[in-house]
């Protein structure tokens, strides 16, 4: 069994500052993980994804996400907030082709 | 090329209407996932289908709850006699293969509302 458990259900950064959402896998194999973005009436838009090749992962729009195994993490950051980053954020967890995802994080960016 | 599609992206039932949900995956992709997303939660897995057969409807309820994906056509999730805790918006997505480093797109979900 797998699973994810994201921390904090609502961030709120100002405009510039770092974007930090936190991510804690539960996998009896080696897990693959993912950071979908979802806006506001919309589906997901896939940010980044760990499949076991480099632990730092480059996304879309400025993300990137560190996988660290002994810590079972997988933080998604961006160093500087722009307003465009307001939506909600899942984290998901997959060794097979059933993904199971956090209950998600809401990120609101002051200006 | 056109992304997941999803239709209607609102619907709207009185309790004991069925509910049909459409979705037509990405150009080439034969692999189509349905994921449940209840208020305030994440989504959650229902059933995974290929052309023709379903291969994993362990998180689907066991009654009501229906998936195809024909050999032509989109696939159709279909909710018989819904009820208010039917009240979600569903998703589908599609991918290339069914490994774990295959990519799942997702289409813009339907919202389904039960009166």
């Amino acid at each position: 069994a797998q699973s994810v458990t994201q921390l904090g259900s609502h961030v709120s950064v100002s405009e510039g500052a770092l974007v930090l959402l936190r991510c804690n896998y539960s996998s009896s194999v080696p897990p693959y993980l993912f950071w979908y973005v979802q806006y506001p009436n919309q589906g997901l838009q896939l940010l980044l994804k760990y499949t076991s090749a480099a632990t730092l992962v480059k996304g879309i729009n400025g993300f990137e996400a560190e996988f660290k195994k002994s810590e079972t993490s997988f933080h998604l950051t961006k160093p500087s907030a722009h307003m465009s980053d307001a939506a909600e954020y899942f984290c998901a967890v997959t060794n097979d082709y059933k993904l199971s995802f956090g209950a998600g994080t809401t990120v609101t960016v002051r200006a | 090329n056109a992304g997941v599609m999803q239709n209607p992206r609102h619907l709207v039932r009185r309790r004991g209407q069925e509910a049909r949900l459409r979705c037509s995956p990405m150009k080439g992709h034969s692999h189509v996932y349905w994921y449940r997303q209840l208020p305030e939660e994440g989504l959650k897995f229902m059933v995974y289908l290929q052309k023709e057969n379903i291969i994993d409807e362990s998180g689907m309820p066991k009654e009501r709850f229906s998936a195809e994906f024909p050999k032509e056509g989109p696939s159709i999730l279909r909710i018989q006699q819904v009820v208010r805790g039917d009240s979600a918006a569903y998703f589908c997505a599609s991918s290339l293969g069914s490994r774990s480093t295959d990519t799942q797109y997702f289409g813009p979900g339907t919202r389904l509302t039960v009166l």
